[in-house]
Order: structure tokens, then C-alpha cells, then sequence
């Protein structure tokens, strides 16, 4: 059974630009959570995608989007990016009854 | 808004030495996680608490719900160094809502 897999595991950007990551959640998990750890910090939940639409978000701004799709994985977009968006970014694959949450490795992105 | 406070923040200690994390809230969770976070990687999952007073054992680790369902606490025995890394506790409301909420983390190191 394949885990929680995220690509890429390092990504460089600079001011400005745009990026897309991608989460592909456990077999049989149709839940998918984003966060976002910064360093030295606890992971703060962005949002979370359940049949293929945004179903909670956290407190972040609209700059950060995401999808999912049938097949249940996962992207969160970033657009305009700002120094302060450097960060862990962590996919959450959620099993229901009791509720469990599984994450991926993270994508670590720099924002220069 | 659900807040989470862990102490200590940092912990370092010799091999063999027991230690206590501490997980509490001024709000009910309908369930804690613990986590174990290596550097550069995501949160690994040690424990689900759900029922208030709840204790979990796991190997030289046990955990502890409170009776109120607001607090947690972790308790190693005879830590070892491998036992080093950052521990998260995270809570969720329940129901439908699968958002957790991190407390910020203690950093264990255990020295040989």
C-alpha cells in the first residue's frame, strides 16, 4: 500500500511567479488537506478538497488555491508568490471512522 | 478560534532520562493526534486519542487524553536516541470537520 506521495520535494521561485504542487493521497482516502509549516512552527491547515471540491479553508488569502480530481489527488496552487510564502508545504490524506490524518514528505519551497 | 499549547518548546536530555510533553487548549477536540516530525520530512503519526481519560501505550511511550477533552500529555520512558525529533499534538472538532489544529511543537533531543 503506497503512502502519501508529493512532488516535487524542492522547488526554488522567486518573487512574483506562480507554482503548482501535487498530492497523491493513500488508496481508498477520497479526503485531501493542505498545510502550510513554516519554519520552526506547527503546520497551519489551508484548505481541504473532498469530492472534488474546496469543502473548509483556513486563514490564508485567495493567492492560494488548489484542485482535485476524480482520481482524488491533489494540486495546491500559489500564485504571486511572496517571501513569506517559503515554507513546508504538507499534503494530509484522511481515512474516515475514527478519523485519521496520514501525511506526505512535503514539498519545500523557496521563495528568493 | 482553537489554540493548542505545548511545553516545552525545547527539550534536551540524556539518554535513558523519562520525560513529559504537555498538549492543552482552553477548547474541547473531539480527538488528539500525535505526531513525530523528522527535518525535511512530514509528520508521522504515532497515536489517536479519542475518549476523555483515554491512555494509549506504545512501547516506551504513553499518552493521556484528558478527562475534559482539552489536554493531552505524552510521556516517554527510558528515551533513547532515536526517540529525537519534534512532537506535535493537533486536535480536531470532529464530525464532517477534518481540519487539525497544530500546536507549535517540542523539540526533543536526546543525547547518547
Amino acid at each position: 500500500d503506497a503512502g502519501v506521495t508529493q512532488s516535487p520535494t524542492h522547488l526554488i521561485k522567486t518573487r512574483g511567479q506562480q507554482v503548482t504542487l501535487r498530492c497523491s493521497p493513500k488508496s481508498g482516502h477520497d479526503t485531501v488537506s493542505w498545510y502550510q509549516q513554516a519554519l520552526g512552527q506547527g503546520p497551519q491547515f489551508i484548505f481541504q478538497y473532498y469530492e472534488e471540491e474546496e469543502r473548509q479553508r483556513g486563514n490564508f488569502p485567495d493567492r492560494f488555491s488548489g484542485h482535485q480530481f476524480p482520481n482524488y489527488s491533489s494540486e495546491l496552487n500559489v500564485n504571486a508568490l511572496l517571501l513569506g510564502d517559503s515554507a513546508l508545504y504538507l499534503c494530509a490524506s484522511i481515512r474516515r471512522g475514527p478519523e485519521t490524518q496520514y501525511f506526505g514528505p512535503g514539498t519545500r519551497l523557496l521563495v528568493l | 478560534t482553537q489554540l493548542l499549547e505545548q511545553s516545552p518548546q525545547f527539550l534536551s536530555i540524556q539518554e535513558g532520562e523519562n520525560l513529559t510533553v504537555y498538549c492543552n487548549s482552553s477548547s474541547v477536540f473531539s480527538s488528539l493526534q500525535w505526531y513525530r516530525q523528522e527535518p525535511g520530512e512530514g509528520p508521522v503519526l504515532l497515536v489517536t486519542v479519542v475518549t476523555g481519560g483515554e491512555v494509549k501505550k506504545l512501547k516506551r511511550l504513553t499518552f493521556q487524553f484528558g478527562d475534559a477533552r482539552k489536554d493531552s500529555s505524552l510521556h516517554i520512558t527510558a528515551a533513547q536516541p532515536g526517540d529525537t525529533g519534534l512532537y506535535l499534538c493537533a486536535g480536531s472538532s470532529g464530525g464532517s470537520n477534518y481540519k487539525l489544529t497544530f500546536g507549535k511543537g517540542t523539540l526533543l533531543t536526546v543525547n547518547p
